[in-house]
């Protein structure tokens, strides 16, 4: 079993649609990041929690530390926001462990 | 640029040569993270640098992969006698505080890596 499980795996929606992926993990961490890698591999970090919630622009993080999840949202989703959504746990020794990631694709 | 440079972006080679991907940290970054993607997965954790001194490479897969960081601040990974299994993209991330601690890493747009 994998320390950190996304899901979906794979997920497609009309543009305007509710996304949530989720995340669990399985090890201590220090902190929890929400990443976004578009085709091209480039990453770029989108949230850093370690708890409660926190919002930009039209994305949400949520983490509840005593149930080992996490949750991310988009409202209004848009065709630019089709990427891979990768979740990573910074463990206690500060090295990222990742989930394997959520394809998301947002059709017009 | 102002974020972590990666060079080359695409890298191929042919099995048993030895290859070495760069990685430009932001500048006054301290920590410096080395991670390995192969195709459809997640990053896995390869290295760490804090400043010039290596303090994590329990992720490096085999004694093919050594990194480097001589300066604190450019670093360099290298594959000796690559083999096919070595595909994948390699990226690098910065971050500014001593061990990341509670600063986010920020990531380059990694070398891909094909070994032929």
């Amino acid at each position: 079993k994998n320390e950190v499980e996304q899901s979906p795996q794979n997920l497609t929606a009309q543009e305007g649609e509710f996304i949530t992926i989720n995340c669990s993990y399985s090890v201590g961490i220090s902190a929890l990041h929400w990443l976004q890698q578009h085709p091209g591999g480039g990453i770029v970090s989108l949230f850093m929690l370690s708890s409660g919630k926190k919002k930009h622009g039209r994305l949400i993080a949520t983490i509840n530390i005593q149930e080992k999840h996490s949750s991310l949202h988009i409202t209004a989703s848009h065709p630019r926001d089709s990427a891979v959504y990768i979740c990573a746990v910074r463990s206690n020794t500060d090295k990222l462990i990742f989930g394997t990631g959520t394809r998301l694709q947002v059709f017009p | 640029g102002a974020g972590v440079s990666q060079s080359p972006r695409y890298k191929v080679a042919k099995r048993g040569q030895d290859v070495a991907l760069r990685c430009d940290p932001i500048s006054g970054h301290v920590s410096l993270f080395w991670y390995q993607q192969a195709l459809g997965q997640g990053p896995e954790f390869l290295t760490y640098f804090q400043n010039e001194a290596q303090l994590d490479k329990s992720g490096l897969p085999s004694d093919r992969f050594f990194a480097e960081r001589p300066e604190g601040s450019v670093s360099t990974l290298k594959i000796q006698r690559t083999q096919q299994e070595d595909s994948a993209v390699y990226l690098c991330a910065s971050s500014l505080g001593w061990g990341g601690r509670h600063q986010p890493q920020h990531f380059g747009d990694g070398t891909r890596l094909s070994i032929l």
